[in-house]
């Protein structure tokens, strides 16, 4: 069955650091999604992306954040200067319009 | 906007007792159902879906039907295992919000032996 990956699995950097995690949704897909869970927390939604283009994203998707899918494969989450507070669990989701949305194992980031 | 509301846990339970964790949906169009299961330090896992009115997801004894008079989607499983220790979420989707996942704020659920 085909399934979304995502590098790395963990990550640890400094505050103020960027972070650029890394997704591979399923190939014929064409909605992508980020979302993030703090430990302990509830999942929140980010950002979608369709057609190459941010169609949505929540009030946690500030500046310091972008989203791109730089060759037709890969869906990338950046981080331009990390804070504590983004220290979470990041999902990647993919979806092929109107059917059931697919996660990956998640990358867990944790800022120091 | 589109919203889920989970009953608060954490949920403890013996073996082999009944399950119930309720779950709500606010939503301006119709959504589909899931539930995910996240097991300690792992990420989520579909555990079932349903796509419209009066649908029954089921998966591995555990199951749920949407019930559009009363905007619910409650879980259920007849006798837990142990191995059903997890956070279970409720959460739907719809072309309304872009297809984009809301969750409910997930219930823990401890089964003891």
């Amino acid at each position: 069955e085909p399934e979304v990956t995502q590098t790395p699995s963990h990550q640890v950097t400094q505050m103020g650091q960027e972070v650029i995690l890394r997704c591979v949704p399923i190939s014929n897909h064409l909605y992508f999604y980020w979302y993030r869970q703090i430990l302990g927390q509830k999942v929140e939604f980010l950002v979608s992306f369709y057609n190459n283009e941010i169609s949505e994203k929540s009030e946690i998707f500030d500046d310091q954040f972008s989203v791109e899918r730089p060759d037709g494969s890969n869906f990338t989450l950046k981080i331009r200067s990390t804070k504590l507070e983004d220290s979470a669990m990041y999902f990647c989701a993919s979806l092929l319009a109107g059917e059931t949305q697919y996660f990956g194992p998640g990358t867990r980031l944790l800022v120091l | 906007g589109n919203s889920v509301t989970q009953m608060e846990g954490p949920v403890t339970l013996s073996e082999e007792a009944f399950l119930t964790i309720n779950c709500t949906y606010t939503a301006t169009g119709y959504p589909s159902l899931f539930w995910y299961v996240q097991y300690p330090g792992e990420g989520l896992q579909l555990l079932l879906k349903a796509t419209k009115a009066d649908d029954k997801g089921s998966n591995k004894g555990f199951e749920a039907t949407y019930r559009k008079e009363t905007t619910s989607f409650h879980l259920e499983k007849g006798s837990v295992q142990v191995s059903d220790s997890a956070v279970y979420f409720c959460a739907l989707s719809d072309i309304t919000g872009g297809f984009k996942t809301i969750f409910g704020a997930g219930t823990r659920l401890f089964v003891k032996a």
